[in-house]
């Protein structure tokens, strides 16, 4: 599975949009970027997947570039319990394969 | 409904003891993983079972690790003689059959004095 690159740390006020980017720049046609965060003394949590079009559920937004090579997690409305690690994924959709977390990104909503 | 569960939720070992740690999979799920979750780090993969087969353990960082799922449900990880490198917490996560979203439990936190 890719590698991905994240920013160890990032504020952001609340009520404000969170703004989380990812790098995978070799990402393969046929991985998917995925996203999971983890609030303090939790697992981690499903946000969000996708290939090549942009995604939204009720969490969040995801961005996906046109190359692929990266993408951004969009939270519209940051609030203080969206405080927590975001990692970002790649991997095949199917295969059974475990996740390669990395170190995430830690977002600090600040009141 | 009910999430995965993982018991105990805490668990201190003097160095050398063994331990348990109790994964209980969303009902259903075909699929189970183990991680380790060191401080401060993103969670790495110990062990994967589909169904009751253990179809790969490249993740046990040694020997002393064990993992099993006899019935293809409940699942534990057993840690003999344990070090104090291995204090962290262990992490259960289920998938249903369509392998596209992993769920995780709370984990459990090890430490080992």
């Amino acid at each position: 599975d890719a590698k991905t690159t994240q920013p160890p740390s990032m504020d952001c006020a609340e009520g404000r949009a969170a703004n989380l980017p990812c790098n995978h720049s070799t990402i393969s046609g046929n991985e998917y970027v995925y996203w999971y965060r983890q609030i303090h003394s939790q697992g981690p949590q499903y946000i969000i997947h996708g290939l090549k079009n942009n995604e939204t559920n009720e969490m969040a937004s995801l961005i996906i570039t046109e190359d692929r090579k990266s993408s951004t997690l969009i939270l519209p409305h940051a609030t203080l319990r969206d405080t927590a690690v975001y990692y970002c994924i790649v991997r095949v959709l199917y295969n059974f394969n475990k996740f390669y977390f990395g170190s995430g990104t830690k977002l600090n909503v600040k009141p | 409904g009910a999430g995965v569960s993982q018991s105990p939720r805490y668990k201190v070992a003097k160095r050398g003891q063994d331990v348990a740690l109790r994964c209980d999979p969303i009902s259903g799920h075909v699929s189970l993983f183990w991680y380790q979750q060191a401080l401060g780090q993103g969670p790495e993969f110990l062990t994967y079972f589909q169904n009751e087969a253990q179809l790969d353990k490249s993740g046990l960082p040694s020997d002393r690790f064990f993992a099993e799922r006899p019935e293809g449900s409940v699942s534990t990880l057993k840690i003999q003689r344990t070090q104090q490198e291995d204090s962290a917490v262990y992490l259960c996560a289920s998938s249903s059959e369509d392998r596209i979203k992993q769920f995780f439990g709370p984990g459990t936190r090890l430490t080992v004095l």
